[in-house]
């Protein structure tokens, strides 16, 4: 079944305690991206990448690091979390090729991240 | 960033009314988008705009690209119960980057 993962669902951390969160696709899509949704803000994007080691900054970059070293995963990854990070964030993927990555888009399930 | 205000923030209605909401940008776009989320799921693309006064639709959905290029409008045409949801528009530069707007809660009254 093609389908984007992410790990975990839910995380509860303290200020400052690295974490990471793994994205993993297995539609061999070349497009990635990571987004975080707050209330009345709507999605907004953090970073994206259009293939291996290729990366760009979104929206919200500050705060987060991304890594591509495989098609496959895209991992988020927060050095020094802090409370305004509390957020649902979610990953995508898209084939790329065609140019509009809209068109296929697809999401994964969500992770629900809180801050303390 | 790129500011894209929706209107309304949230909408109760009767099923079977007809619904509309819009979004706006202070920035042109090249390609508009409208977007469905179900409770504890990602979004759900429903229709793609490439053209300024583009008009299209999908089943009871027809959404509008804006002549100035800086709106959309979505409209949803004999509500169900399964039409719940929040709405959401995203706009587009470059084809990578995407710019969503705040949301439309939808709720509909059976």
């Amino acid at each position: 079944e093609a389908q984007v993962t992410q790990n975990p669902r839910y995380l509860i951390t303290v200020t400052g305690k690295k974490l990471t969160v793994t994205c993993s696709q297995n539609m061999n899509h070349e497009y990635m991206s990571w987004y975080r949704q707050d209330p009345g803000l709507g999605l907004r994007q953090i970073y994206y990448s259009m293939n291996v080691e290729v990366t760009d900054k979104g929206d919200v970059p500050e705060g987060y690091k991304v890594s591509r070293k495989e098609k496959r995963n895209f991992p988020l990854i927060l050095e020094s979390p802090s409370p305004n990070q509390t957020s649902l964030y979610f990953c995508a993927s898209a084939p790329g090729t065609s140019g509009r990555v809209w068109e296929t888009q697809y999401f994964g399930p969500g992770t629900r991240l809180l801050v303390l | 960033g790129q500011q894209l205000n929706q209107s309304p923030q949230s909408m109760f209605i009767q099923e079977g009314e007809d619904v509309s909401m819009n979004c706006t940008s202070s920035s042109i776009f090249n390609t508009w988008l409208w977007y469905k989320q179900d409770p504890g799921e990602g979004p759900v693309l429903l229709i793609a705009l490439y053209k300024a006064g583009e008009l299209t639709s999908n089943g009871r959905l027809t959404a509008q690209f804006g002549i100035t290029r800086k709106d959309s409008f979505l409209n949803i045409s004999a509500s169900i119960p399964s039409d719940v949801g929040i709405y959401f528009c995203a706009g587009c530069v470059t084809g990578n980057q995407f710019y969503f707007g705040t949301g439309t809660s939808l709720t509909v009254i059976p």
